[in-house]
């Protein structure tokens, strides 16, 4: 069946570093990806999204690296700030039918 | 752009009770509309999903069903809730114009006592 998870659990990063957010999928068929950030007690905010056709997509402070080869999805924040730290979540959509399927989320802790 | 309203954002009911937890969205058409319910640290469970008024398409087997009375109004609700039924419940959209970013609404945190 789909699936989708994440490597860590949780991320701690000292503040101006760069964070990496990993994510594997297991569904080949996919060929959509998206990023969200979650805030205690709000609902998840996109940050950025790629389809199977590019491997690479460049945001402000954020990019999203695809290996379809690995099935293995990553997000890239520069210089981490304080306001960063959330829950983050990948989603994969299945089979174009609209539904997002979403792994368990990391937590990333900006330390000050 | 559009925006998705929910409410309450808080709830508290009693085993057993009646639930009904309202979505409405501005600012689209013809949207295709989800519940998400999300327990305390984990990820995003889709429950329910329609395309139009009236279609809805069950995702998991549960004590919850859903209802599109309107073109921007979807409703979540339940005959009598469940201990199991305590979380965070989020609506969402995608514009249906072939843009498959979903958005969500704020959300409700239902605990059921």
């Amino acid at each position: 069946g789909e699936s989708v998870g994440l490597h860590l659990p949780t991320l701690s990063v000292q503040e101006g570093d760069n964070s990496i957010i990993n994510c594997a999928y297991s569904n080949s068929a996919s060929d959509y990806f998206i990023w969200y950030k979650q805030e205690s007690g709000k609902g998840p905010q996109f940050i950025i999204d790629i389809r199977s056709n590019m491997d690479k997509r460049q945001g402000q402070r954020v990019t999203v690296l695809l290996n379809k080869t690995v099935k293995h999805l990553s997000l890239q924040i520069a210089a981490t700030q304080p306001g960063d730290s959330a829950v983050y979540f990948c989603a994969e959509e299945a089979d174009s039918s609209y539904k997002l399927i979403f792994g368990s989320g990391t937590r990333l802790l900006v330390r000050p | 752009s559009q925006t998705i309203h929910q409410w309450p954002a808080t709830l508290v009911q009693p085993v057993g009770s009646p639930l009904s937890l309202e979505c409405t969205v501005e600012g689209t058409s013809n949207p295709n509309l989800y519940w998400y319910r999300q327990a305390a640290g984990r990820g995003l469970q889709l429950l329910f999903y329609s395309v139009g008024i009236g279609q809805i398409s069950s995702e998991v087997p549960q004590n919850l069903s859903a209802s599109r009375p309107q073109d921007r109004q979807f409703i979540l609700s339940s005959k009598k809730l469940l201990l199991s039924d305590s979380g965070f419940y989020l609506c969402a959209l995608t514009p249906g114009t072939g843009n498959e970013k979903l958005f969500f609404g704020s959300g409700t945190q239902l605990s059921v006592l």
